[in-house]
This record gives C-alpha cells, structure tokens and sequence, in this order.
C-alpha cells in the first residue's frame, strides 16, 4: 500500500513569486509511480504528471517544475511565477498496483493579485 | 480528446429517492472509475471498472450500485441515501492499466435532504 503525505495544509503567495509543494510518499514496492493533479474551484481534477521510480529526471512543464528525489521518497512541485489562476487544491498521488491513486490530503495554495 | 462528462451537475434527492449518476468517456479507455469527495478532503475511491467488469469494490454501502453498460459508460444507481452522502460524485477513466494517469469528470454534486 501506499502513503503520502503533503505537510502544508494551506499555502498563501502574491502573484509573480514562486511556491513550492511538497510530497513525502512512503511504499514496499521497486516500482511505482507517482501523479500530481490539480483541483481548481470549479472542482475537476486536473492530471499534471506523472513519474514512474526509475526516472528521477527533473522535470519543467511551462512554469510548473517537479523534483523527484527518492532517496528522501520526495516528489516536490514548484510553481514558478505563481498566477491567480494557479489558486487550486493540489494533490500528490503515489500510483498503485490496484487502480488505486493513494491522495495525499492535498495543499490548498491561494495566489492573491 | 482527453474529455469525461457527467451529468447532472447538480442533484438533490431525498432519501426515498432512485437516482442515477452518468459519466461517459470517449476516449478508448477501458477502466472507468467512481469517487466520493467530501467538502475539504481529497477523493475516495468508490468502484474500479475494468474492461466493464467490476475490479474494485471499497466496501461502498449497497445504497450505491454500479453499472457499466459498455466501455464508454459508466453510471451509479442511488436509493434509500443518508445526509453524509452528500457529496461531490466523481468519475474518471484511464488507459485500464494502473500505471496511467487518470482523467476526471467536473463532477456531480449531490445533496440528500
């Protein structure tokens, strides 16, 4: 079974600076895979990415960034020049190996104008 | 497309109430997938479907039953709900294997008065 877990309940920016999110996973398994998704007011969970154990290759998609440690079962996301629109739940999800997606508790970020 | 729908958006229901949840996906994926989500809580994993046979039960309450007509499809039939089912209903779908991302619908809130 999986775990995560996301310490920051609730995190506060002004546009334009940079905010980092942070997942801490804990799992038995050699593989695995680890998801972020993002849910905007509206409601929807929105799929960010996904990383499998055996690419810890950093990875920059526009201004969201992801480090992908496991020698500390880290899997962190940056928002770089954070925007209103960025204001979202954002949860970390270690991938299963039974169609389940273990969400963390998720880290509410608000970007104020 | 990387799109699911579900309709109603929004459902009210009493407790004697027959009602259904609809999600539809058209994107070739063979493992569709219910949640429950509580106000501030991340998604709970309800059902599995996989090629439209029923993988995954969470030992959800028989007041809920599932239903996947085909691949594209996938309903939930309510009756006899309590109050603390109120809830935001969610539906996604994924290539069928556990290691791919899955996609969500915008979501059914329902309220049971």
């Amino acid at each position: 079974a999986q775990k995560v877990t996301q310490a920051q309940t609730e995190i506060s920016v002004v546009e334009k600076e940079d905010v980092t999110l942070d997942c801490v996973y804990e799992t038995r398994d050699t593989t695995y895979y680890l998801f972020w998704y993002k849910q905007p007011p509206s409601g929807e969970l929105v799929f960010l990415i996904r990383r499998n154990s055996f690419d810890e290759q950093n990875e920059i998609s526009g201004r969201y960034s992801w480090n992908f440690q496991k020698s500390t079962s880290s899997f962190n996301f940056t928002i770089t020049a954070s925007q209103v629109v960025d204001s979202a739940v954002y949860f970390c999800a270690p991938g299963p190996g039974d169609y389940k997606l273990s969400f963390g508790a998720g880290t509410t970020v608000t970007v104020r104008a | 497309d990387t799109e699911v729908t579900q309709t109603p958006k929004h459902l009210v229901m009493g407790m004697t109430n027959k009602k259904s949840l609809k999600c539809e996906q058209h994107m070739g994926h063979r493992a569709m997938y219910w949640y429950k989500q509580k106000a501030k809580k991340p998604p709970e994993l309800m059902f599995v479907y996989s090629y439209e046979k029923l993988s995954i039960n969470e030992s959800v309450p028989s007041r809920f039953s599932p239903e996947c007509p085909n691949s594209s499809l996938l309903n939930l039939h309510l009756h006899a709900l309590q109050p603390e089912d109120s809830a935001l209903y969610l539906c996604a779908s994924s290539l069928g294997g556990d290691i791919y991302e899955q996609y969500f619908g915008p979501g059914t809130r329902l309220t049971v008065t």
